[in-house]
């Protein structure tokens, strides 16, 4: 089973504060990663899906980077607002048939 | 657009009673499963259909049984609940291995 880690845990920000955090996964082997925001009390909802080395998605203020040969992703959250709280899973996949979820990132954004 | 509908949202169990936890999706994916989800953890899997008729196990299956009689359909069955099983549920579909998962909104279960 992969083994899928995020860091930090969990952060505190202020509104208007850039912030980003990162996904971290094996890099052999590599078929795709998923970033999911999970807000409190609703289901996890995909932001980015990212398959190739070096992709860059954007959405709206949030973007994503991706290193699979150091295996490695990076979440961007822009001038952030009190509606980007939320806790923010990634999930990667090697060839076989599963994704493994990391344990998230919190992010609380203070008005 | 129902999407993926879990039922119920809220269930209290007694150890070693049974339950069943609902699954439908109506976007004709081929690709359900069952997550656990437990404080300080991912989402771990439990069980996975890749389409009708065929499921197997994932990361915790102990305690679980699915079936998948149809595409739409993938309910979770608790055999014996035990504390352990306290936990929220989710259900996800896809349309392919490697796409996007939809989400249903979750089953709180706590087991008594």
């Amino acid at each position: 089973i992969l083994n899928v880690e995020q860091s930090p845990q969990s952060l505190h920000v202020q509104e208007g504060d850039s912030t980003n955090f990162t996904c971290s996964f094996p890099s052999s082997n590599f078929y795709a990663l998923h970033w999911y925001r999970w807000e409190t009390a609703k289901s996890p909802e995909a932001l980015f899906v990212m398959t190739l080395n070096g992709d860059e998605k954007k959405k709206g203020r949030i973007s994503a980077t991706l290193n699979t040969k150091e295996g490695y992703s990076y979440l961007y959250i822009k001038g952030s607002q009190p509606e980007d709280s939320a806790t923010y899973l990634c999930a990667s996949k090697d060839y076989g048939q599963n994704f493994v979820f990391g344990p998230g990132t919190r992010l609380s954004v203070l008005p | 657009n129902a999407g993926v509908t879990q039922t119920p949202k809220f269930q209290v169990l007694k150890t070693g009673q049974s339950m069943t936890l609902q699954c439908a999706q109506d976007m004709n994916h081929e690709y359900m499963s069952w997550y656990r989800q437990d404080p300080g953890m991912g989402l771990r899997l439990i069980h996975y259909s890749v389409g009708a008729g065929i499921t197997d196990q994932g990361e915790v299956p102990n305690g679980y049984n699915v079936s998948r009689s149809t595409t739409e359909d993938f309910p979770l069955r608790l055999l014996s609940a035990a504390p352990s099983q306290t936990s929220v549920y989710f259900c996800a579909s896809r349309p392919q291995t490697n796409t996007e998962a939809f989400f249903g909104q979750g089953t709180r279960l706590t087991v008594v």
